[in-house]
């Protein structure tokens, strides 16, 4: 099955910065990769998602970038803010299933 | 439009005990899913059911069994829970084969 790593497992910066936060994925067949934020005692929520035929994607603050050639897809956080802070899933997803990173704890340091 | 619904919030069982988790889903998709959530290792599949009619293994299904009971309505259930059924537990749905949105989970305790 799909085995997805995420890195770094914990993350602090200083508000006004950048986060980059870095999986890698298994399986070549896996064509939709996702990203979701969990706030503590929430559930886990889409921030943005990527498809395989497309390299790169923006939305306001937040960026994808995928490598399907090196199996891997980044996932960078500009202008950090205080609300930035939450924890951050990876999933890669083939056939119905999304198989999930360990998570990245973001914090923002005001 | 509440997306998905999970009942109950919050339960603690003795070990040996059933149980069955509720889901519903009013956005008429296809795909429902059941994750739990433990720390450090993020979110795994333990049953998923692409239409109405089928349900498949994920990747965790041992000691839980699913119902697709109709296409709102996906439900999980533990049959004989155990301390190691401790955790939180997401329904999910989806339309077509990868957007999945959250329902707000039920946080299970088994002594």
């Amino acid at each position: 099955g799909e085995n997805v790593e995420q890195h770094p497992s914990t993350l602090s910066v200083q508000e006004g910065d950048s986060a980059v936060i870095k999986c890698t994925y298994s399986d070549s067949a896996s064509n939709y990769f996702p990203w979701y934020k969990q706030e503590l005692g929430k559930r886990p929520q889409l921030i943005i998602d990527i498809r395989s035929n497309v390299g790169e994607k923006k939305d306001q603050r937040i960026a994808v970038t995928l490598n399907k050639t090196a199996k891997h897809f980044s996932l960078h956080i500009t202008e950090t803010q205080p609300e930035d802070s939450a924890v951050y899933f990876c999933a890669a997803s083939n056939d119905y299933k999304l198989s999930f990173g360990a998570g990245t704890t973001v914090t923002v340091r005001a | 439009n509440a997306g998905v619904t999970q009942t109950p919030k919050f339960q603690v069982l003795k070990t040996g005990q059933s149980m069955t988790l509720q889901c519903a889903q009013d956005m008429n998709h296809n795909s429902m899913y059941w994750y739990r959530q433990d720390p450090g290792m993020g979110l795994r599949l333990i049953y998923y059911s692409a239409s109405e009619g089928t349900t498949d293994k994920g990747e965790v299904p041992n000691g839980y069994n699913v119902s697709r009971l109709n296409k709102r309505e996906f439900s999980l259930r533990l049959e004989s829970a155990a301390p190691s059924q401790t955790s939180v537990y997401f329904c999910a749905e989806g339309q077509g084969t990868d957007t999945q949105y959250f329902g707000p989970g039920t946080r299970l305790t088994v002594l």
